[in-house]
């Protein structure tokens, strides 16, 4: 299993940026999957969940309404649109594959960078 | 804030047995399974325990997770200094249809 994200990099308070995660190695479809973030010297924060054919989707209330998960299972790509940024969704933002159960994380990409500053 | 407690760090020695409590509530660990991540410094996070009390392959029987009502806990027994990392637990909040994290918990062998 690869997870490979990009996208990450400086965005300005009221901006948007969106995030791309590559995935190769297992059927992409089958799987739900997430994106979680860790703000520098913080703890996991789970971000967004969407399941296989999209028509299962939950963000975490820090978010909604500003953040958009995304996925295309022809590309094996799974997308975070983030608008709205604000200084406190500064962190690392990982891609993370569900288990096809959807009950557990069970590989997770390297990580990209996302700062919010002025 | 985070929704799971658990504390901010433990300690032992080589070849002890540690303890890391994650204390929740009747919508997540009360009713859901509990997933436990280590992550390393300066890497991204790897699973160690799913569903409550169960190991991937690869994870050695030193780890074992179990729960409690609304409260879980991951053992690691003889412990080792490549144990030093922090840990996660994870459940699902199934009142709001989030997951939640603890806050995690930074072990130290001394």
């Amino acid at each position: 299993v690869q997870l490979v994200e990009s996208g990450g990099g400086s965005g300005q308070p009221g901006g948007s940026l969106r995030l791309s995660c590559t995935a190769a190695g297992f059927i992409f479809n089958n799987y739900p999957m997430n994106w979680v973030r860790q703000a520098p010297g913080k703890g996991l924060e789970w971000v967004s969940y969407i399941n296989g054919n999209s028509n299962q989707i939950y963000y975490a209330d820090s978010v909604k309404g500003r953040f958009t998960i995304s996925r295309d299972n022809a590309k094996n790509s799974l997308y975070l649109q983030m608008d709205g940024l604000r200084a406190e969704d500064t962190a690392v933002y990982y891609c993370a594959k569900d288990d096809a159960s959807g009950w557990y994380v069970t590989d997770w990409g390297q990580g990209t960078l996302v700062t919010v500053s002025s | 804030q985070s929704v799971l407690t658990q504390p901010p760090s433990v300690s032992g020695t080589p070849g002890q047995r540690v303890n890391i409590s994650c204390s929740g509530y009747s919508s997540t660990i009360g009713s859901n399974i509990v997933n436990w991540y280590r992550q390393l410094s300066g890497t991204a996070p790897r699973l160690l325990i799913y569903k409550t009390d169960q190991r991937p392959s690869g994870v050695p029987d030193r780890f074992s997770g179990s729960k409690s009502g609304t409260s879980a806990s991951l053992a690691i027994s003889g412990l080792q200094s490549e144990d030093e990392a922090d840990y996660y637990c994870a459940a699902w909040d199934g009142s709001l249809n989030v997951w939640v994290f603890g806050g995690g918990t930074k072990l130290t062998v001394l």
